[in-house]
């Protein structure tokens, strides 16, 4: 499975767009790029999936450069209830089910 | 659908008790996964099943820790005896399968071991 790098935790403000960038140099072929988000006291959520180039959803934008070896997951005009932590998940989408394993995530602090 | 449900929510116990934490996976999906969250270690996954069918339990910590899955809705990871390093949130979740990697988590149980 790809190993997965991002960064521990980053700030923001009220209404700025965040990008949180996420490093898999060894990505392969079949593998998709998945995004989930973490409140606090909840179970992750499920936010967006790419296989390369840009995926936009209602709730955010991941973009994949032609290398697939990164990726950037976008949230515009963040709101103090984005405060989560999100995770980059890099897996063969293909395999029956798949097999989801989370790395340390970013944990983003939405401030006033 | 109300998604996937596990009981109870919050547990506490006595370490050498028995614990068993349950899961009901939503209605029609195939593959249903056991993690484990503690603030040290994260979010890690213990075992997954395909079609009631354990596929990898290499993130079982010890031979304490038992998951079953007798039927398509419904699964059970069981710690005998409990230790308090057992001590974490619990998640079950369960996908479609079939090269789906969206999975629903459930709310968690929290376990308590003293």
């Amino acid at each position: 499975l790809a190993k997965t790098t991002q960064p521990i935790s980053m700030d923001s403000y009220e209404g700025q767009e965040v990008n949180i960038t996420c490093s898999h140099n060894n990505i392969a072929t079949n593998d998709y790029i998945t995004w989930y988000q973490q409140f606090p006291s909840q179970g992750p959520r499920f936010i967006i999936q790419g296989y390369k180039t840009k995926v936009t959803n209602e709730v955010a934008s991941l973009f994949i450069p032609a290398d697939r070896k990164s990726s950037t997951l976008s949230l515009p005009r963040v709101s103090l209830s984005d405060t989560a932590v999100y995770y980059c998940l890099v897996g063969d989408g293909v395999y029956q089910g798949g097999k989801l394993i989370f790395g340390q995530g970013t944990e983003l602090s939405v401030k006033p | 659908d109300a998604g996937v449900i596990q009981s109870p929510r919050h547990e506490v116990t006595e370490m050498g008790q028995e614990v068993t934490l349950r899961c009901k996976p939503i209605s029609g999906h195939n593959s249903l996964f056991w993690y484990r969250q503690t603030m040290m270690r994260g979010l890690e996954l213990l075992i997954y099943f395909n079609n009631n069918v354990p596929i990898d339990d290499s993130g079982m910590p010890e031979d304490r820790f038992s998951a079953k899955m007798p039927n398509a809705s419904f699964s059970t990871l069981k710690i005998q005896p409990s230790e308090p390093r057992d001590s974490a949130v619990y998640f079950c979740a369960s996908s479609l399968g079939q090269g789906i990697t969206e999975a629903f988590f459930g709310q968690g149980t929290r376990l308590t071991v003293v």
